[in-house]
């Protein structure tokens, strides 16, 4: 069975401009969860969707959105880039919403 | 102070050794406990996860749990090359709105030499 997929792989953008990241979660998982992870520390919680439903969401401003699709796959949105967003963003999922959650390969993000 | 607080390393010990890797918490409503490995340009896989305190085995992985100390363990037996990574502790509590997230460490960065 396929695991957690992300796309794209990598992602060269400059400041102000606006990416859409993208993940299909392991097949019958309906919570979706991102995560941003700087180098060298450990991964910080953005957003959990599950049932299509926002579930929290972490310290991180507006220009960070995302959404969840009726096949529970789901976009991470990042507006307004500045040079502090570059890092790996992963998704994360997981059967229901309190089940151990697997991540992907992760969104590798540098802003120039 | 940082929710959870993990030695970041580096360790470097020789082929056949124990590992022992440690994190503590401050957070009492953190029920649910669990360890990733992440290789080098990789993402967090999962190796063990709990609920409860004590012990959990799986093969050459032992999970330990203190909550009344707020400490978690994982000991790696017989420890192999291919067990070099970074090895990330990581905790979670529910929230009322069917909700959760997980707080991770910093990450202990491990090397073993043959």
């Amino acid at each position: 069975d396929a695991g957690v997929t992300q796309s794209p792989t990598h992602l060269i953008k400059t400041r102000g401009q606006h990416v859409t990241l993208r993940c299909s979660p392991i097949s019958g998982h309906k919570s979706v969860s991102w995560y941003q992870q700087v180098l060298g520390q450990g991964p910080q919680f953005i957003f959990q969707y599950y049932e299509k439903e926002e579930r929290g969401r972490g310290n991180f401003p507006d220009r960070f959105s995302a959404r969840q699709f009726p096949n529970y796959s789901s976009e991470l949105n990042v507006n307004a880039l500045l040079l502090g967003d570059s890092a790996l963003y992963l998704c994360a999922s997981s059967f229901v919403w309190d089940q151990p959650q697997h991540f992907g390969d992760g969104t590798r993000l540098s802003i120039l | 102070q940082k929710e959870v607080e993990q030695d970041p390393g580096p360790l470097s010990v020789p082929e056949g050794a124990i590992v022992s890797l440690n994190c503590t918490y401050s957070n009492s409503a953190f029920q649910y406990f669990m360890w990733y490995r992440q290789y080098s340009r990789k993402g967090p896989e999962l190796l063990m996860y709990t609920y409860s305190s004590g012990n959990k085995e799986d093969g050459r992985f032992t999970a330990q749990v203190d909550k009344s100390s707020k400490y978690i363990s994982l000991f790696i037996r017989d420890s192999q090359p291919s067990d070099s990574a970074t090895y990330l502790c990581a905790m979670s509590a529910l929230w009322e709105t069917s909700g959760s997230r997980l707080t991770f460490g910093e990450g202990t960065q491990l090397t073993v030499n043959p």
